[in-house]
């Protein structure tokens, strides 16, 4: 089983700031990484695939990078709506497929 | 518009059993595998199950195996999860989701979640 590992577990930003959380995985995942935004009561929410791609409807401030073991997504400037648990997830050796423990975004 | 809800969660006894529905609209259901996710309270995303478009291969989550099985009728658009020998460790929201393009693949739509707890 692959582990996905993300950090920080909660990361504290200040509106119209940078934000960059990161996931490695325990072994490759080649450029099969997906990323997640969750908001309190809701579901799941595609950001990210591929590792880079962005989703139907994904605003331009979100953005994805990396291949093999270390992954980022980045919020170029952090709206309020924002500000929400993310989770990546490898569907390469997707037997099981796996999710990162999240990383919780909230307001400095 | 493609939608998918779930019904079917409820409290249930440990030992006991559930059936949960999904029922999905606004896109050709058979083209796609589809999978089971968990999230206990305050935790992260488990995958449980996934099953492809015609039915005819499912896969499993180790924590699940032998307990649960998943299920399509495809003429009714509808997914199921049939849960039996229900533990406590198995309270959680349980969302449906679409695989986008394989069998293996991300989610790229997802239901509103059904919550089951198991308590006596």
């Amino acid at each position: 089983e692959i582990v996905m590992m993300q950090s920080p577990a909660t990361l504290s930003v200040s509106p119209g700031e940078r934000a960059t959380l990161s996931c490695r995985a325990s072994q490759s995942v080649s450029s099969n990484l997906a990323w997640y935004q969750q908001k309190p009561g809701q579901a799941p929410r595609l950001l990210i695939y591929g590792a880079s791609t962005r989703a139907t409807g994904i605003p331009a401030r979100f953005s994805g990078s990396g291949s093999g073991t270390e992954f980022t997504l980045t919020i170029s400037s952090l709206q309020s709506e924002d500000f929400a648990v993310y989770y990546c997830q490898q569907y390469n050796n997707w037997l099981p497929i796996t999710f990162g423990q999240g990383t919780r975004l909230e307001i400095k | 518009e493609v939608q998918l809800l779930e019904s079917g969660g409820g409290l249930v006894q440990p030992g006991g059993s559930l059936r949960l529905s999904c029922a999905v609209s606004g896109f050709t259901f058979s083209s796609y595998a589809m999978s089971w996710v968990r999230q206990a309270p305050g935790k992260g995303l488990e995958w449980l199950s996934t099953i492809s478009g015609s039915g005819g291969r499912t896969d499993y989550a180790d924590s699940v195996k032998g307990r649960f099985t998943i299920s399509r009728v495809n003429s009714k658009n509808t997914l199921y999860l049939q849960m039996n020998s229900l533990r406590a460790a198995d309270t959680a929201v349980y969302y449906c989701a679409r695989a986008d393009y394989s069998y293996g693949s991300y989610f790229d739509y997802w239901g509103q979640g059904t919550l089951v707890t198991v308590s006596s």
